[in-house]
């Protein structure tokens, strides 16, 4: 299996511009993580979905921050209008099935808002 | 709610030193302890765990033991690499392991 694939590895964007962060799953996992991780607050979870549903979004930042999985193969996160402060390397992961406590990441995404 | 406390990086070692990662939590009920890294440009990757008191998880010469009475998590090594300088982040499970709480992350650097 090729693991959890994030794109892009990487993009630079202007301040409001909208930010589409892509993540392919394991297959067969069931349990997908977004986080967040900056040099200021570390590794943060800002949603995790079981089988397509999402179960926990407290850790969304605030409206601007989206986050939708389709099918059990694709999840995105969407920021829009994208902010200075959103620059951070955002990892998704996965895990078998809701409480695996294994979490296979991606390679993350670095954003940088201008 | 649940938290983990690391020790601050960066660790700076010589090749062949004896490595001690310290970390705490502070958590309701018995959750499970896990330590992950993560080397530069990649992803975290599970390193080891422990899923109750006094259980000792090892992986590749690291090792930490689950003490609740101290409710601490240390990683230790007893010979560091070069390759083993990276990023370690101590982390612990909710009571349903749904969810993991991530420490601060401890960056150690092994020189040559």
């Amino acid at each position: 299996d090729a693991g959890v694939i994030q794109s892009p590895r990487h993009e630079v964007t202007e301040m409001g511009q909208e930010v589409t962060l892509r993540c392919k799953p394991i297959s067969g996992h069931n349990s997908l993580f977004w986080y967040r991780q900056t040099m200021m607050r570390g590794l943060e979870l800002l949603i995790y979905f079981n089988n397509n549903v999402p179960i926990d979004d407290s850790g969304m930042p605030e409206d601007r921050f989206s986050a939708k999985m389709p099918n059990a193969s694709f999840s995105t996160l969407k920021i829009q209008p994208s902010e200075p402060r959103d620059s951070a390397v955002y990892f998704c992961a996965s895990s078998l099935n809701r409480g695996n406590e294994k979490l296979f990441f991606g390679s993350g995404t670095q954003l940088s808002v201008l | 709610g649940d938290s983990v406390t690391q020790m601050e990086g960066p660790v700076t070692l010589s090749e062949e030193a004896f490595l001690t990662i310290n970390c705490t939590y502070t958590a309701t009920g018995y959750p499970s302890l896990f330590w992950y890294v993560q080397y530069p440009g990649e992803g975290l990757q599970l390193l080891l765990k422990a899923t109750k008191a006094d259980d000792k998880g090892s992986n590749k010469g690291f090792e930490a033991t689950y003490r609740k009475e101290t409710t601490s998590f240390h990683l230790e090594k007893g010979s560091v690499q070069v390759s083993d300088s990276a990023v370690y982040f101590c982390a612990l499970s909710d009571q349903a392991g749904n969810m993991l709480t991530f420490g601060g992350g401890t960056r150690l650097m092994v020189k040559p």
